[in-house]
């Protein structure tokens, strides 16, 4: 059974720091990865999508590592802001493409201007 | 990309009753789910709405609590029956095409039961 690990749950930096929000996942058969973001109260926002047979993505500050082998997945935000302040969350998609993702906890992080 | 649509964003419910929430897809969709998330939980997807028949329910989750129609490719209904407060949780639609590769999501439906 897959299963998704996201430490650390919950993280505060100062503003302009980068920083690593880390996803493990137990089944390295995977079709696809995705990071999103989720303001309180509000729904999910993709951010990025790395594809089984990829190793990174990138979109403006962001950028998303896969290492399938290991199973495990980094987003990487460059110079913080407090506008970053949110909940990421990972999820993988299933192998037999059925389009259901199987999420992580999330790390809650907090940008301090 | 597609733009979801969920309807009501937000909803305080009697205990007992029951709700309807509809989530549109602005664009002809393969795949369309639908998920919960409880207080500071993360998401559990609850079944796959399949065009003109049944919904495919995840374990633990049954089709007399929650059941769910898609009469057409960009539309979707999800009700949840009989609510308990341990139904109150940010329900959401999210779609996507069979051969593409990003899963989309509405803004969710808050619901409390009091």
């Amino acid at each position: 059974k897959q299963e998704v690990t996201q430490i650390p749950a919950a993280l505060s930096v100062p503003e302009g720091e980068n920083l690593v929000l880390n996803c493990s996942f137990t089944d390295s058969a995977i079709y696809n990865l995705q990071w999103f973001r989720q303001d309180p109260g509000k729904g999910l926002t993709s951010l990025l999508l790395i594809q089984s047979s990829q190793r990174e993505q990138t979109s403006g500050r962001l950028n998303a590592s896969l290492d399938k082998s290991s199973g495990r997945s980094t987003l990487y935000i460059a110079a913080s802001q407090p506008g970053d302040s949110a909940t990421y969350l990972c999820a993988v998609r299933r192998p037999s493409n059925t389009g259901k993702l199987i999420f992580g906890q999330g790390t809650t992080l907090q940008v301090k201007p | 990309s597609a733009v979801i649509s969920q309807k009501p964003s937000r909803d305080i419910c009697q205990r007992g009753t029951s709700l309807t929430i509809q989530c549109q897809v602005d664009s002809q969709v393969t795949m369309m789910f639908w998920y919960r998330q409880q207080p500071g939980q993360s998401l559990t997807l609850i079944a796959t709405a399949n065009q003109g028949s049944e919904a495919t329910y995840e374990s633990g989750f049954v089709i007399d609590k929650f059941p769910i129609s898609r009469p057409n490719l960009t539309f979707s209904t999800l009700t949840v029956s009989n609510m308990s407060p341990e139904d109150s949780s940010i329900y959401l639609c999210s779609a996507g095409a069979l051969s593409g590769n990003t899963i989309y999501f509405g803004e969710g439906s808050w619901l409390t039961v009091v």
